[in-house]
């Protein structure tokens, strides 16, 4: 079974602080996904990345940063946390680019004070 | 027009009975095709891809319509446990693959 871990289920955090949401799977994917997650809008992609340190940006990378130093994590940065950030972040891996399912963590719900 | 769109529910039905529901895509050039089940303040669960050729697991039978672009989730028998937000999930090929999620049908079993 694939297993996605993510750091922290809960996360309470201050307006400016630098927040790591940390992500590791442990199938080999090449292919890891951020999505935050709010009510009435679904599930949005922040950042992708389809290999060791390449990363593209998704649909709202703005106040983000990711990081994949190695195959098996990636990570989600928030430069400077703003309330408009509380949200709850879901980490995803895939075979590939689409034709695979993508497996997901618990989840990560996120409060910015 | 969505890329992908959900009839956001809820659909509220008694144990036992059948429920379906669907999911429109807009771009014809969409290759692959998932249904996910969301529990409330979980993560999505793959439940099931969708064939071409439809594929059942159990209770669960999901078509692909590619002449109207839609597929459809059914749930026969329907338990509690059944209660969750479904979502679709789309994939697009052109230069690069686009996944696109839908925002979830919610469904609830009622007793």
């Amino acid at each position: 079974d694939v297993k996605v871990t993510q750091s922290s289920r809960y996360l309470v955090k201050r307006t400016g602080e630098k927040v790591f949401l940390e992500c590791v799977q442990d199938m080999d994917h090449e292919n890891m996904f951020w999505y935050r997650q709010d009510p009435g809008l679904g599930l949005r992609l922040i950042y992708f990345s389809y290999d060791v340190k390449m990363k593209e940006k998704g649909d709202i990378p703005e106040g983000y940063s990711v990081s994949r130093e190695k195959k098996e994590r990636f990570s989600l940065i928030l430069e400077s946390a703003s309330t408009n950030q509380t949200s709850m972040y879901l980490c995803a891996s895939s075979w590939d680019r689409g034709n695979q399912p993508q497996h997901f963590g618990d989840g990560t719900r996120l409060s910015i004070l | 027009r969505k890329e992908v769109e959900q009839d956001p529910g809820p659909f509220n039905v008694p144990e036992g009975a059948t429920v379906a529901f669907n999911c429109t895509y807009s771009n014809s050039a969409s290759q692959s095709f998932f249904w996910y089940r969301q529990d409330c303040r979980k993560e999505p669960k793959l439940l099931m891809s969708v064939y071409s050729s439809g594929n059942e697991d159990g209770r669960f039978t999901a078509q692909l319509n590619r002449a109207s672009q839609y597929i459809s989730l059914l749930i026969r028998d329907s338990k509690l446990s059944d209660s969750a937000t479904y979502l679709c999930v789309v994939t697009e090929y052109s230069s690069a693959s686009k996944i696109i999620f839908g925002s979830g049908t919610r469904l609830s079993i009622r007793p």
